[in-house]
């Protein structure tokens, strides 16, 4: 597998932003980082990806470190709708461009 | 409105007996997959498949087993060589397979009494 590792949960006051660490110290120059999250017994749905570059869309930001040995997704402003379970997955051609769930971070967002 | 959808939403049956899990999807995508979820645990992929008429096993393949006939169709089997086929099982697809996103469908939670 390729292994990243994310603390088991996070906590975040509504309207503030909140920063989701991974580490990921065994990337290759090939893999890419994806985020996905997923609701409470919802499929994961997609929240952004990069390989070397800082990345941004509608849902969030995408910082990653110059060693590539760590990144940070950035929610730029937590609502309660943000509540979820955040995975942190390197997709590497050396395991076929499969992806590998490890067990994430659950974000609680207190009102 | 393009999607996947994964039938039913609810499933239980007696030990020793096969279920099939639907899933079909209208995104015309080449790639999709199977994943289990058992709780407090992340997503492990069963078997995926690129084209029509082609899949791969993915890490836990053992007592599952798929089909894909037509590109918007990718059932699952459980059969009875499963040894704990309880879980959530959820069915995504990709454009084609590698690093493109996958869009996951609502899943399917299977209980075997």
């Amino acid at each position: 597998d390729a292994k990243t590792t994310q603390p088991n949960s996070m906590e975040s006051n509504e309207e503030e932003p909140v920063h989701l660490p991974c580490n990921h110290s065994t990337i290759s120059g090939t893999d890419y980082i994806h985020w996905y999250r997923q609701l409470p017994s919802q499929g994961p749905e997609y929240v952004i990806h990069g390989l070397t570059s800082n990345v941004n869309n509608r849902m969030a930001s995408l910082a990653i470190a110059e060693d590539r040995k760590s990144s940070t997704l950035i929610l730029h402003r937590a609502t309660l709708r943000d509540a979820a379970v955040y995975y942190c997955i390197l997709l590497s051609p050396d395991t076929g461009n499969q992806f590998y769930f490890g067990t994430g971070t659950s974000l609680t967002v207190i009102p | 409105d393009g999607g996947i959808t994964q039938s039913p939403k609810y499933l239980f049956r007696k030990e020793g007996q096969n279920v099939t899990l639907s899933c079909e999807q209208n995104l015309n995508h080449d790639a999709m997959y199977w994943y289990r979820q058992d709780p407090g645990q992340g997503l492990r992929l069963i078997y995926y498949s690129q084209i029509v008429n082609d899949f791969q096993k993915g890490d836990i393949a053992e007592g599952y087993s798929v089909s894909r006939e037509k590109k918007e169709s990718f059932p699952l089997t459980v059969t009875s060589a499963q040894k704990n086929p309880t879980a959530f099982y959820l069915c995504a697809s990709s454009i084609m397979e590698g690093f493109n996103e996958q869009f996951f469908g609502p899943g399917t939670r299977l209980t075997v009494l």
